[in-house]
């Protein structure tokens, strides 16, 4: 069975600094990854995805996540935050076979102060 | 695209009501997947349908939980009777067959029993 686990329940950071949220998977079968962003009282919108190919991922908002298979990590990163990018993040992986759901972390709740 | 439309987006019942969630997927979308979240146990699945037939049922909580897929644009969570610990959101997500392909989520509906 594939899981994931995001360390870290709460992430501060100031505006204009690094943003690192940190996502460590689980899978017996090679991975697709997946970072998703929920804004307050919204559904949850996707901000990039890892399947194949290159392991640096761009995704929406100026965000990345590189695939390190060695390190069971898919980290999201974003150079510069913006008092915007407030909100809660969770990472996913998609399970194979009849389990082809998306199985989510616990979630990383970002504030970012001015 | 109007994106997957779940109604309603508030509910709030009393102990005992029967209350059915309903959700249309994106068009030509054939996976559809129902998620409850809550502070305490965050985004859990709870059933996840492909081409209108349930595949994996193991997260509907109990008996009181019941969901259907008539056809491709059209599907209900019910739970009857409802209880207060069934206060929760409730979001529906739809996608395409194919394990790089991503989850696209609705707004939720956020159910409280009172």
């Amino acid at each position: 069975a594939q899981s994931v686990t995001q360390l870290g329940s709460h992430v501060s950071v100031s505006e204009g600094a690094l943003v690192l949220l940190r996502c460590n998977y689980s899978s017996s079968v090679p991975p697709y990854l997946f970072w998703y962003v929920q804004y307050p009282n919204q559904g949850l919108q996707l901000l990039l995805k890892y399947t194949t190919g290159a392991t640096l991922v761009k995704g929406i908002n100026g965000f990345e996540a590189e695939f390190k298979k060695s390190e069971t990590s898919f980290h999201l990163t974003k150079p510069s935050a913006h008092m915007s990018d407030a909100a809660e993040y969770f990472c996913a992986v998609r399970g194979s076979g009849s389990a082809r759901q998306l199985t989510f972390g616990s979630g990383t709740q970002l504030t970012v102060l001015p | 695209d109007a994106g997957v439309i779940q109604s309603p987006r508030h509910e709030v019942t009393e102990m005992g009501q029967e209350v059915t969630l309903r959700c249309k997927p994106i068009s030509g979308h054939n996976s559809l997947f129902w998620y409850r979240q809550t502070m305490m146990r965050g985004l859990e699945l709870l059933i996840y349908f492909n081409n209108n037939v349930p595949i994996d049922d193991s997260g509907m909580p109990e008996d009181r939980f019941s969901a259907k897929m008539p056809n491709a644009s059209f599907s209900t969570l019910k739970i009857q009777p409802s209880e207060p610990r069934d206060s929760a959101v409730y979001f529906c997500a739809s996608g395409r067959a194919g394990m790089n392909t991503e989850a696209f989520f609705g707004q939720g509906t956020r159910l409280t029993v009172v």
